[in-house]
């Protein structure tokens, strides 16, 4: 099973929005509702941020959100924050194992 | 509070085995898959390995397979990971997380992680 494809960086200005794309196949991303978004800041454990593609859950803010269109999901944080700066990933569920992204880098100008 | 808490990490030699455990507490801990994902220094999010609430169900990537057992122990709160036949390329930060669900899925809560080097 292959990683699911992510850009290594992105970036954005304070207050800004931004969108972190995640492309697998229709055997993942595209077959199954169970997409996750995590967030790491560094030398720190990952952090659920949404799941299920679209749920966020409790005390994650609701700048975050999740989308999902064919075998692309999507990660959207509006308002940019300073403290959103960190590595965030995607996943799925694949039946048998569960595929990660190779991880984008969120940088806040 | 949900809490997990992975220990035995540490320095084996290739072609060793070490066992890592995992401490569950705040939640019934039978009711929830349970999964192993490790991170390589500098590197990203790799699955390794997932099992049912029960125990009745086991999934590996295919990185380890053959390798790396999972098993738990629903009486202790306890989950495990037998990892033989270790190289370099294992070398990695150990998370331990929980599922949201009986079948892997979603992993909401994750441990700090235990460092596992392999080297001579």
């Amino acid at each position: 099973q292959s990683a699911l494809t992510q850009p290594a960086s992105v970036s954005g200005s304070p207050g800004q929005s931004i969108t972190i794309s995640c492309t697998g196949t229709s055997s993942d991303v595209g077959g199954y509702n169970y997409v996750s978004w995590y967030q790491q800041h560094p030398g720190k454990a990952p952090k659920l941020m949404i799941y299920e593609v679209t749920n966020r859950p409790s005390g994650v803010s609701n700048r975050f959100s999740g989308s999902k269109s064919g075998n692309t999901a999507s990660l959207t944080i509006s308002g940019l924050q300073a403290d959103d700066e960190a590595d965030y990933y995607c996943s799925s569920f694949a039946v048998t194992t569960t595929v990660f992204g190779g991880g984008t880098k969120l940088t806040v100008l | 509070e949900v809490q997990v808490v992975e220990s035995g990490g540490g320095l084996v030699q290739p072609g060793g085995s070490l066992r890592l455990s995992c401490a569950a507490s705040g939640f019934t801990f039978s009711s929830y898959a349970m999964s192993w994902v490790r991170q390589a220094p500098g590197k990203g999010l790799e699955w390794v390995s997932g099992i049912s609430g029960s125990g009745d169900s086991t999934y590996y990537a295919e990185s380890v397979k053959g390798r790396f057992t999972i098993s738990r122990d629903n009486s202790k709160n306890t989950l495990y990971v037998q990892m033989n036949s270790l190289r370099a390329e294992d070398t990695a930060i150990y998370y331990c997380a929980k599922d949201m669900r009986q079948f892997v899925r979603t992993l909401d809560q994750w441990g700090q992680g235990t460092l596992v080097t392999v080297s001579s």
